[in-house]
Order: C-alpha cells, then structure tokens, then sequence
C-alpha cells in the first residue's frame, strides 16, 4: 500500500518568514496530493491540493509542488503569520479511494 | 462548499456503554464517507469506508462488531462504539465524498472527541 513521509514533525517560523513541509510518497499510482491544516480539538480542513498532472499550484500566500520523479509534494507558506499556527498533514490518494496521510507537522509562527 | 457535519463533538461516557457518532452532509449527497482516528499528537488512521445502502469495509484491525456503521442514506452515516472502554477514547472525524466534484471532493467533519471513563 500507500506509505507517506513528512518532515519535519515540528518548525517554528518569526512571523513573517517562510514555511515549508516536504512529504514523499511511494505509490507512483497515487494521483492526488491535498494539504490540510487542523486546528487543536477540530477536524482537517483542506487548504490547498494538487493533481498528478500539474507540477505546481498557488493560492495567495500557500503553495504546493509536486516531482512525480522523485514522488515528492511541498507546501509552502510565505509572509507566515501567527494564525497559521496549526498542524499540517499531506496526503495521497489514488483518485477515489481512501487518503493516505503524512504523521503531521506542528507550526508555530512566533511574532 | 461542501459542508460536513459531525455531531456530538464531544462526549464522555461510562465503560460498557455505547455511544453513537453523527456525520452528516449538509449541501451535497455522499455516495461514501470515510472514518478516520486519531490519537493525541497522531495522524488521522483510516478505520472503515462506507458506501450509501451497502456494508462498510473495514481496515485490518478494526474490530467491525465493536465499531458499526451505517450509511442508510446518501446524507448520513453513523459510527456506534459498542461496549466502549477507556482505550477507545479518542478523537474521530468522518470525511464524505461530494459526488459534485468527482472523485477530489472530500470535506471531513469537525470531530467527536471520545472519553470514555
């Protein structure tokens, strides 16, 4: 099956700096690569995904790239501020099946 | 866009006893719905998938005659812990497939945080 890698498990960020989380997975089947931010005690919600056939996605101050080469997908956030303390999960998917998830990132912006 | 709903989003109970987790689609209709656990400081586990009007497939490990579930309809699907102990307490989140958007749209309810004492 689908094993999913990320790091780091914890990064702490000055206000304003860049974040970035790397994930790998091993399944060169997976077609679908979403990152979702989860707050203490809520469920995930997705902030940015991509699909196999795109190398790179941006929205605002989140972006997200993919090697599917080196089957590896990145989240990047710039400006950071400190609402974007969270936890952050990649996962993978085979189109509609069942996600994958990464072990998670704890991000603290420090202002 | 897509909303899920999940209800209780906590609850304590008594060893021994059942409780009953709620997720429900808002907007849309879902054909399947995931459910997911997660403990402190861990990742989301998938524990059972379930389809609209058919039986759920569990993952290895999971115990299906302690943790049924229903998806009578293309809104609702229940997670029942039976007989539950101290070690079932944890976190669960359900997450339902918008068939609007094929095969991408997964939204994940906001989660039932389980203690069970």
């Amino acid at each position: 099956g689908e094993n999913v890698e990320q790091h780091p498990s914890t990064l702490s960020v000055q206000e304003g700096d860049s974040a970035v989380i790397k994930c790998t997975y091993s399944d060169s089947a997976s077609n679908y690569f979403p990152w979702y931010k989860q707050e203490l005690g809520k469920g995930p919600q997705l902030i940015i995904d991509i699909r196999s056939n795109v190398g790179e996605k941006k929205d605002q101050r989140i972006a997200v790239t993919l090697n599917k080469t080196a089957k590896h997908f990145s989240l990047h956030i710039t400006e950071t501020q400190p609402e974007d303390s969270a936890v952050y999960f990649c996962a993978a998917s085979m189109g509609g099946n069942q996600f994958y998830f990464g072990t998670g990132t704890s991000l603290t912006v420090i202002p | 866009g897509a909303v899920v709903s999940q209800h209780p989003s906590w609850v304590i109970c008594k060893s021994g006893t059942s409780v009953k987790i709620e997720c429900r689609s808002l907007d849309f209709q879902a054909t399947t719905m995931f459910w997911y656990r997660q403990f402190p400081k861990q990742s989301l586990m998938l524990m059972a998938t379930s389809n609209e009007g058919s039986k759920a497939t569990y993952e290895q490990g999971v115990e299906k005659d302690k943790f049924l579930i229903n998806h009578a309809s293309l809104t609702l699907s229940t997670l029942t812990v039976t007989s539950a102990h101290p070690e079932d307490s944890s976190f669960y989140i359900c997450s339902a497939r918008d068939r609007r958007s094929g095969d991408y749209g997964y939204t994940f309810g906001s989660g039932t945080r389980l203690t069970v004492v």
